[in-house]
């Protein structure tokens, strides 16, 4: 059973646009929630990161939305560019800062110019 | 330079032979993992090592074991490898405690025939 759902599966967006990804989950124990991206032949690598203590996490154009009685979380991308094309994985850890992530399916962005 | 390799990068085995993969860390991270990526599943823990000689079963252990006797140095090993276990293999690691940040290497593409 899948703890991490994430949706869509794919998205393409134009450049300028910006682009939503989907999270949700199960289990109301996990209090941390990392995006991790990765590119082609490559391994995932952290994008950004928010803990249920926060309802918001901005870094540059990359914006996590948390809400916590939904057990739901999206990542936008505001001003898409075509170097953002890549699988995003959101995961989700327990309390105790446990060293064990749970990783959703990943959304596939492509960004079209 | 924070840097987690893995090698081989590229392995095609028969089913039946044995496999070793290898990865190492130059951060002296206490915890390491073994996940797999397959298309529309995401990543999968296999196993989390918190040290050398402190190996925990992840998600999906079945067919695979570990070695860690250096703590940069962890291996996955597959004894008698089979189709199903063809895939892309991260290895990761991480400081102990808090929510640290995964540190992911560029992955080993294992075929089994």
């Amino acid at each position: 059973q899948q703890q991490v759902r994430q949706s869509p599966q794919s998205l393409t967006v134009w450049e300028g646009e910006t682009a939503i990804l989907n999270c949700s989950y199960e289990d109301s124990t996990f209090n941390y929630f990392p995006w991790y991206q990765q590119f082609p032949g490559e391994g995932p690598a952290l994008l950004i990161s928010i803990s249920s203590v926060s309802d918001k996490k901005e870094d540059g154009r990359f914006t996590i939305f948390f809400n916590k009685r939904e057990k739901k979380l999206s990542l936008h991308i505001t001003d898409s560019q075509p170097g953002d094309s890549a699988t995003y994985f959101c995961a989700a850890s327990g309390g105790g800062g446990s060293a064990k992530l749970i990783f959703g399916e990943g959304t596939k962005l492509t960004v079209s110019s | 330079d924070m840097k987690v390799t893995q090698m081989p990068r590229y392995l095609i085995k028969r089913m039946g032979e044995n496999v070793l993969l290898e990865c190492g860390q130059d951060m002296s991270h206490e915890t390491m993992y073994w996940y797999r990526q397959d298309p529309g599943l995401g990543l999968q823990l296999i196993y989390i090592s918190y040290d050398v000689d402190s190996n925990s079963e992840g998600d999906i252990p079945k067919g695979y074991r570990v070695s860690r006797k250096k703590r940069e140095h962890f291996s996955l090993i597959l004894d008698s490898a089979k189709t199903n276990q063809t895939s892309v293999y991260f290895c990761a690691s991480r400081d102990w405690g808090g929510y640290a940040e995964q540190f992911f290497g560029p992955g080993t593409r294992l075929t089994v025939l």
